[in-house]
């Protein structure tokens, strides 16, 4: 079985450009989490998708974080502009939606210049 | 809120040496406990779980114990590997709710040498 799958692995961009993530969680999981891990934290909740309806974004910095999960499975997460304080690792994960079966994707480290 | 406090690292072990690293958390509910594990250029992993009190957790020599009383749940291992070096991450989700969200300590680095 596949795990979740992100992309791009790796993304260095100049400050105030917009920048999008990718994430295709495990088949049948309907729980969808975005994460943002700063350097020496641990992770950080940003948004939590039931299906395609986001149930939990109070931690999202709306003002340039957006986010989307089209018919309940792949989401895209996107920062635009982004600014040099985003620089972090930005994990995806699913579950079947007990809570405790999560699984996590490997991440996109960005970087901000 | 709810917050995970975990032993400030880095820690260097010589290989086959016992290793332990303390968490302690405070929840407005009744949690649940988890150690993560991350390795160079991986995602989290999920190492051990425990659900109630007193339960322990187990996996790959590893174990820890869910202490209500102490509001602890210390990693342990008795003979570490190299390639046991990584990030471990203590854990919680506050089962009190329906918000599945976990929340993390900010990680211990283990490095273990030959």
């Amino acid at each position: 079985e596949a795990g979740v799958v992100q992309s791009p692995r790796y993304k260095i961009i100049e400050k105030k450009q917009p920048v999008a993530f990718w994430c295709n969680p495990i088949s049948g999981h309907n729980t969808l989490y975005w994460y943002r891990q700063n350097l020496g934290q641990g992770p950080e909740l940003l948004i939590r998708y039931e299906n395609e309806e986001a149930v939990d974004d109070s931690q999202l910095p709306k003002d340039r974080f957006s986010a989307e999960r089209l018919k309940g499975v792949d989401s895209t997460l996107k920062i635009q502009p982004a600014e040099l304080g985003d620089s972090a690792v930005y994990l995806c994960a699913s579950s079947s939606g007990t809570g405790y079966g999560y699984t996590f994707g490997s991440g996109t480290r960005l970087t901000v210049v | 809120g709810d917050s995970v406090t975990q032993m400030e690292g880095p820690v260097t072990l010589s290989e086959e040496a016992f290793l332990t690293i303390n968490c302690t958390y405070t929840a407005t509910g009744y949690p649940s406990l988890f150690w993560y594990v991350q390795y160079p250029g991986e995602g989290l992993q999920l190492l051990l779980k425990a659900t109630k009190a007193d339960d322990k957790g187990s996996n790959k020599g590893f174990e820890a114990t869910y202490r209500k009383e102490t509001t602890s749940f210390h990693l342990e291992k008795g003979s570490v590997q190299v390639s046991d070096s990584a990030v471990y991450f203590c854990a919680l989700v506050d089962s009190g709710g329906s918000n599945y969200k976990l929340t993390f300590g900010k990680g211990t680095l283990l490095t273990v040498n030959p």
